[in-house]
């Protein structure tokens, strides 16, 4: 299995609404990430789980919290969004950090909306 | 701060053509990667670049990397209307960018490069 999934595909939701993005590999990686990437732009990193350890992009709201419950599963908890928060929302995974300098493999991603 | 920037940013081209994208990045860093994303779509890796003069080729498309410089090049040989896409370089930042000292890597990319080619 060389692949990343990721689900749901699409989601809407109101500004109330807590809703929870999933992302899961079978690959054996110990490194996943989230990104957030808005139209015509480039992505942008989010969080960072490594052997299970967090690291977080302090631009990022608190409104979007990310739950690692082990090494092949990613969660990204959504709270209180804004409507600027719409965007598609990658996951991805690689081999190793720092030293392997395996590419990072991306899901296809949830396109999030917010009204 | 980590910063990557590719020129052009948007390139029309007739399929048969040749040309080349230009990464530059401003930190050291000898990882550099080559994403296709096509519209609507995720991001499909094309290259890891691990080392100074490393070059790299796959059909149509070839990737060099020169570490002194910290300027990578994707190279396009005879277009093809497939190749239509946006390509997206991208550099590892050690621990992310983030204070987290635990070694994990981040991706920072640049503003990619919207590639037509026209029949």
């Amino acid at each position: 299995d060389t692949e990343v999934t990721q689900t749901p595909k699409h989601l809407v939701m109101g500004m109330t609404n807590k809703k929870s993005l999933k992302c899961e590999q079978h690959m054996g990686h110990r490194a996943m990430y989230w990104y957030k990437q808005k139209a015509k732009k480039p992505p942008e990193l989010m969080f960072v789980y490594s052997y299970e350890k967090l690291s977080i992009n302090e631009s990022v709201p608190s409104r979007f919290s990310p739950e690692c419950p082990n090494s092949s599963l990613l969660n990204l908890h959504l709270h209180a969004l804004q409507p600027e928060d719409s965007a598609l929302y990658l996951c991805a995974s690689s081999r190793k950090v720092a030293l392997a300098g395996g590419s990072q493999f991306f899901g296809p991603g949830t396109r999030l909306t917010v009204l | 701060e980590l910063k990557v920037e590719q020129n052009p940013l948007f390139l029309s081209m007739q399929e048969g053509k040749n040309y080349t994208i230009y990464c530059n990045y401003s930190t050291t860093s000898d990882r550099l990667y080559w994403y296709r994303q096509d519209p609507g779509k995720s991001l499909e890796s094309l290259f890891v670049l691990l080392s100074n003069g490393a070059v790299k080729q796959e059909g149509r498309l070839m990737a060099s990397l020169d570490t002194k410089a910290r300027l990578s090049t994707l190279h396009i040989t005879a277009a093809v209307h497939d190749l239509s896409a946006t390509y997206f370089c991208a550099v590892d930042v050690r621990g992310g960018g983030f204070d987290s000292g635990g070694g994990a890597d981040g991706l920072t990319f640049g503003k990619g490069t919207h590639l037509i080619i026209q029949p």
